[in-house]
């Protein structure tokens, strides 16, 4: 196992345009999750889930996102008429949770989106 | 408040140093707290976690959990330049998300 695996490694687009990014969980890890990071800041939550159930979307997720999971395995995150500021790394981790307690996250190497 | 609270730093420590770096939480009942490392242009990696009040050593890596005071900090013994990094705090809430600090940057000098 090699490890979370995320694609593309970097994406320049256009504003106004579509772009879809893949994440490949470690293959027993049951929980995955989107994460958001721009310059200087801390990576943000955006959705996460377990299996195929998506549990959880933040605020900061507005209807341009959209994320699915659709067998619990590999997940793509879509973002529809990318603005400028949807400009940063997006990160994919997954986590084998048992309950409340998850041993940490392993993260993958991220996406970087530049929208020119 | 922002869940998780962090100085941003820059701090710089003189190699062989102990480096301290310190984090503060908002939600009382959160039980787990982690500390992840970041290379400049590289996804976190995780160091260390933490879950029960007091020290966890690990190598070079002292984290210190005091629940009462809600504060979660990270010593690094003998700092060496490849330590050099952002240190982030992790702290997962009862919604099962982790919430991270903005990240304190490290420097350590030859």
């Amino acid at each position: 196992d090699t490890g979370v695996s995320q694609n593309p490694r970097h994406k320049i687009t256009k504003r106004g345009q579509n772009v879809t990014f893949r994440c490949d969980p470690i293959s027993e890890h049951n929980r995955l999750y989107w994460y958001r990071q721009t310059l200087g800041q801390g990576p943000e939550f955006l959705t996460y889930f377990q299996n195929e159930a998506q549990l959880e979307k933040s605020r900061l997720l507005s209807d341009r996102f959209s994320a699915e999971r659709p067998k619990g395995s590999f997940s793509t995150l879509e973002i529809q008429r990318t603005e400028q500021g949807d400009s940063a790394m997006y990160l994919c981790a997954s986590s084998l949770g048992r309950g409340v307690s998850v041993n940490g996250y392993t993260f993958g190497s991220g996406t970087r989106l530049t929208v020119v | 408040q922002k869940e998780v609270e962090q100085n941003s730093g820059p701090l710089s420590v003189p190699e062989g140093a102990i480096a301290s770096l310190n984090c503060t939480y908002s939600d009382r009942v959160s039980q787990s707290f982690f500390w992840y490392r970041q290379y400049s242009g590289k996804s976190p990696e995780l160091i260390m976690s933490i879950y029960s009040n007091g020290d966890k050593e690990d190598g070079r890596f002292t984290a210190q959990l005091n629940k009462a005071s809600q504060y979660v900090s990270l010593l690094i013994r003998d700092s060496q330049p490849s330590d050099s990094a952002t240190y982030l705090c992790a702290v997962l809430n009862t919604g099962n998300q982790f919430y991270f600090g903005t990240g304190t940057s490290l420097t350590v000098i030859p």
